[in-house]
């Protein structure tokens, strides 16, 4: 099956400073999404962005879709950003299902 | 976007026993999703409900430890049966946004098994 990495594993920010974070995936894809797990448990959606880039506030997302990979930026980090971050994506197979990836858990400290 | 109420939010279960996990959206929509995220760990989809017909399971689920029922377009329960400490996870419904794919999750269940 598809294989959707994520990149760092582990971050920790100083309040204020910007972070990348990235998502390859192993086969072509015709969705990707990105979201925010709180402390609490409770899932977000950040972006619904199969190709090119949006932005949403402090936060942005690029995807290029022909070389597998997604970023989610996150600028001037507040310490409500803390959490783990995951990619998920759609294969272009038909099938309604949604792959996450491995995720990336950030700290942001004041 | 849909509103998801998932109840309870927390349990704490003894081995053997069996939960019952209820999930309402307050649109109707066609497909319900439930997924399972163990500690620490990513999340991975146990089966999709669709209204009016029995539940597609993924590899690694059955449908006698993971029963689910989808009654009607708002509401979906998952039970997990005949627990044991390795259920311990958090159990989380979700729902597609109508037209564009877009996920969305209820607050999840924190299931801890003694």
């Amino acid at each position: 099956g598809i294989q959707v990495e994520q990149s760092p594993p582990d971050l920790i920010l100083q309040e204020g400073a910007n972070s990348t974070l990235r998502c390859n995936f192993s086969d072509s894809v015709n969705n990707l999404q990105w979201f925010h797990q709180n402390p609490w448990g409770q899932l977000i959606n950040l972006f619904y962005i199969p190709s090119g880039t949006k932005q949403n506030g402090r936060l942005s997302a690029t995807t290029v879709a022909t070389e597998r990979y997604s970023l989610l930026y996150i600028s001037s980090s507040q310490t409500t950003d803390s959490g783990v971050y995951f990619c998920a994506v759609l294969m272009n197979t038909g099938f309604q299902k949604l792959v996450f990836g491995t995720g990336t858990r950030l700290l942001v400290s004041p | 976007s849909a509103v998801i109420s998932q109840k309870p939010s927390r349990d704490i279960c003894q081995r053997g026993t069996s939960l019952t996990i209820q999930c309402q959206v307050d649109s109707q929509v066609t497909m319900m999703f439930w997924y399972r995220q163990q500690p620490g760990q990513s999340l991975t989809l146990i089966a999709t409900a669709n209204q009016g017909s029995e539940a597609t399971y993924e590899s690694g689920f059955v449908i006698d430890k993971f029963p689910i029922s989808r009654p009607n377009l708002t509401f979906s329960t998952l039970t997990v049966s005949n627990m044991s400490p390795e259920d311990s996870s958090i159990y989380l419904c979700s729902v597609e946004d109508a037209g564009n794919e877009k996920l969305f999750f209820g607050s999840g269940t924190q299931l801890s098994v003694l």
